[in-house]
């Protein structure tokens, strides 16, 4: 079963609108990491966020915020004021597990293009 | 130089040849893996090292090596690869193991196989 799903493959978005990426995630584990990546064409995998299963509150960090609903298990990124550089494919992941054998899983990633 | 760096960044190899990809992190960090990226498909984690010590390999073909000679190091040895081995090879690392800690990556190799 996949582990993170990311239903939206592409996404389109004026300039300096907000724009909401949806994730949703399985895992039986309590305690977890969700995270939030972009790929620009280079191809880089910058880090953009993190939500730990234990937090309470929604994750911030600058244009972008992590909409978490526990209950439902989405982990939703919200990038508000987009700017044309936030064209890239947007990758969600949870790293779950036990012990030393974390493992870090990505969904398949949503293409977002930010019209001028 | 800050970060994780890879190097080369772009590599082409014919099925006989014996190539190695680089990383190299400045981070302090004491997990380090590598990631294959295959146009149209999830990331897929390879390797695994934490503290120079390889925790998991992920059925792997014996064709791709790595190797971690200290913690701020890591290759992967290719030999007699196959075109659909060609993806982006993504080298990342994280302070531990642990749920919480994030992964950071390099540029990336974009590998092609003739």
């Amino acid at each position: 079963a996949q582990k993170i799903t990311q239903t939206q493959p592409g996404m389109f978005v004026q300039e300096k609108e907000a724009v909401t990426l949806d994730c949703t995630y399985d895992t039986s584990d309590p305690s977890y990491g969700l995270f939030w990546y972009k790929q620009p064409s280079s191809g880089e995998m910058i880090f953009l966020i993190y939500q730990g299963s234990y937090d309470q509150q929604n994750a911030t960090e600058g244009r972008y915020s992590l909409n978490f609903q526990k209950a439902r298990k989405s982990a939703n990124l919200v990038i508000s004021a987009s700017q044309l550089g936030d064209s890239a494919m947007y990758f969600c992941a949870m790293r779950d597990g036990r012990g030393s054998n974390y493992k870090l899983t990505f969904g398949k990633g949503t293409l977002l293009t930010v019209n001028p | 130089e800050t970060g994780v760096t890879q190097t080369p960044r772009h590599l082409v190899m014919g099925m006989t040849n014996k190539k190695s990809l680089k990383c190299e992190q400045h981070l302090g960090h004491n997990a380090m893996y590598w990631y294959k990226q295959s146009a149209k498909k999830p990331l897929e984690l390879m390797f695994v090292y934490s503290l120079e010590e390889r925790v998991e390999n992920n059925s792997v073909p014996s064709r791709f090596s790595p190797e971690c000679p200290n913690s701020s190091h890591l290759f992967l040895h290719l030999h007699t690869l196959q075109p659909e081995d060609s993806a982006l090879y993504l080298c990342a690392s994280s302070q531990d193991q642990w749920a919480r800690d994030t992964q950071y990556f390099g540029p990336g190799t974009r590998l092609t196989v003739l």
